[in-house]
């Protein structure tokens, strides 16, 4: 069973504070994603990544930062946060290839006061 | 152009009746399709998935697929009150992953 767990449920966080929001999945999965969703929006890819220590922006990339030091870490960074960022924030993982399934964590709802 | 369109309902059916969920996409080079099943407050879970024209059935979940009109469906046969959700149509193209921005569904006992 693939397993990927976000490191908070909830988060509230202060204007211009830098969040740090973790992923990690269990089944070796070379691929990572991080999305927001919001009402009316749909799922927004921000960034993902096809192994370590690389990266591609996603949708809407801008105020975010990512990193993958390992495999099974994805972590989402907003340097400085803003209102606009409240919302859900989900992280997923897949394996390579063409025509695998993404499998979502939890979610983390955060909100930006 | 959205590369994947979902009505955005809320669709509503009565309990033990078809539930049926459709979705268009718009590049015909695309090649796996999946159905999501989001449950307020929750994250996506996969339950269907079809690479192949025509239809796969799972219990009572049927994904149709038709690839020379670009559209894929969801029915759900003998919907419950659990049903109740908002089901997201996903499409692979090349290495791009594409969510729709789903369908309400409620299912009314």
């Amino acid at each position: 069973d693939v397993k990927v767990t976000q490191s908070s449920r909830y988060l509230v966080k202060r204007t211009g504070e830098k969040v740090f929001l973790e992923c990690v999945q269990d089944m070796d999965h070379e691929n990572m994603f991080w999305y927001r969703q919001d009402p009316g929006l749909g799922l927004r890819l921000i960034y993902f990544s096809y192994d370590v220590k690389m990266k591609e922006k996603g949708d809407i990339p801008e105020g975010y930062s990512v990193s993958r030091e390992k495999k099974e870490r994805f972590s989402l960074i907003l340097e400085s946060a803003s209102t606009n960022q409240t919302s859900m924030y989900l992280c997923a993982s897949s394996l390579s290839g063409l025509g695998y399934e993404q499998y979502f964590g939890p979610g983390t709802r955060l909100t930006v006061t | 152009q959205k590369e994947v369109e979902q009505n955005s309902g809320p669709l509503s059916v009565p309990e033990g009746a078809i539930a049926s969920l459709n979705c268009t996409y718009s590049d015909r080079g695309s090649q796996s399709f999946f159905w999501y099943r989001q449950y307020s407050g929750k994250s996506p879970e996969l339950i269907m998935f079809i690479y192949s024209n025509g239809d796969k059935e799972d219990g009572r979940f049927t994904a149709q697929l038709n690839k020379a009109s670009q559209y894929v469906s969801l029915l759900i046969r003998d919907s419950q009150p659990s049903d109740s959700a908002t089901y997201l149509c996903a499409v692979i193209n090349g290495n791009q992953f594409y969510f729709g921005t789903g369908t309400s569904l409620t299912v009314i006992p």
